[in-house]
């Protein structure tokens, strides 16, 4: 069966740390890999993306890698903040860029100062 | 914030009721999607809607159904609710080019209770 799993369900990280997630999946073909922010009670929000042809995608302190072969992605957050605390939510298509977008459970991330 | 907007914020229904929920596009987007995300899970995919047509379905009983208009919003119907129904419900808009709708830019959602 198809599984997208997020390594933890919460992540307690030191501030100024890296901060690395982890999303991995079984029994995809997926054209592409998005990571999204989620806030409580907010909806969530687009961050990166990165496609299958790609290692790796960089903005500012995000930097993400997409590993077909393992089929995991890693998120990392460069010297993370207090308000980089949030869940982070990974999502695939399900089939080589059909129009199914599937997300993981999070994992929630708290940034200690 | 993303342009997209949802309503209502929150909503209690009965079981057996049927609701409508409503989400307007962020401009220049044609493409609208729905999720479902239960407390302390991922967002699950519903439906997509592209230029007023359903394209492309999550596994979710026929009693969810949706419309498109011309100016790119969109309703949700859910008919019959259960309580399993309660959650957030999120509307996605995103702009489809050469076949594909890449990142998605989420609404604020419509918190529904079904008692």
């Amino acid at each position: 069966s198809q599984k997208i799993e997020q390594n933890s369900e919460a992540l307690n990280i030191q501030e100024g740390k890296t901060a690395t997630l982890t999303c991995n999946y079984t029994n995809y073909s997926p054209a592409y890999l998005q990571w999204y922010r989620q806030d409580p009670g907010r909806g969530p929000v687009f961050l990166l993306l990165i496609r299958e042809n790609e290692k790796e995608k960089r903005k500012e302190r995000l930097k993400v890698t997409f590993d077909t072969t393992l089929k995991q992605s890693l998120f990392h957050i460069t010297a993370s903040q207090p308000a980089d605390s949030a869940t982070y939510l990974c999502a695939l298509d399900e089939d080589f860029g059909n129009e199914k977008l599937t997300f993981g459970t999070g994992t929630r991330l708290t940034i200690i100062p | 914030e993303t342009g997209v907007t949802q309503s209502p914020t929150h909503l209690i229904k009965t079981r057996g009721q049927q609701v409508t929920l409503r989400c307007s596009s962020q401009s220049g987007h044609n493409t609208v999607s729905w999720y479902q995300q239960a407390l302390g899970q991922g967002p699950q995919f519903i439906f997509q809607y592209y230029r007023e047509e359903e394209n492309g379905r999550g596994n979710f009983p026929p009693r969810f159904s949706g419309l498109q208009f011309p100016n790119y919003s969109s309703e949700l119907n859910v008919n019959a609710l259960e309580l399993d129904d309660s959650a957030l419900y999120l509307c996605a808009s995103s702009l489809k080019s050469g076949g594909l709708s890449y990142e998605q830019y989420f609404g604020p959602g419509t918190r529904l209770t079904v008692t």
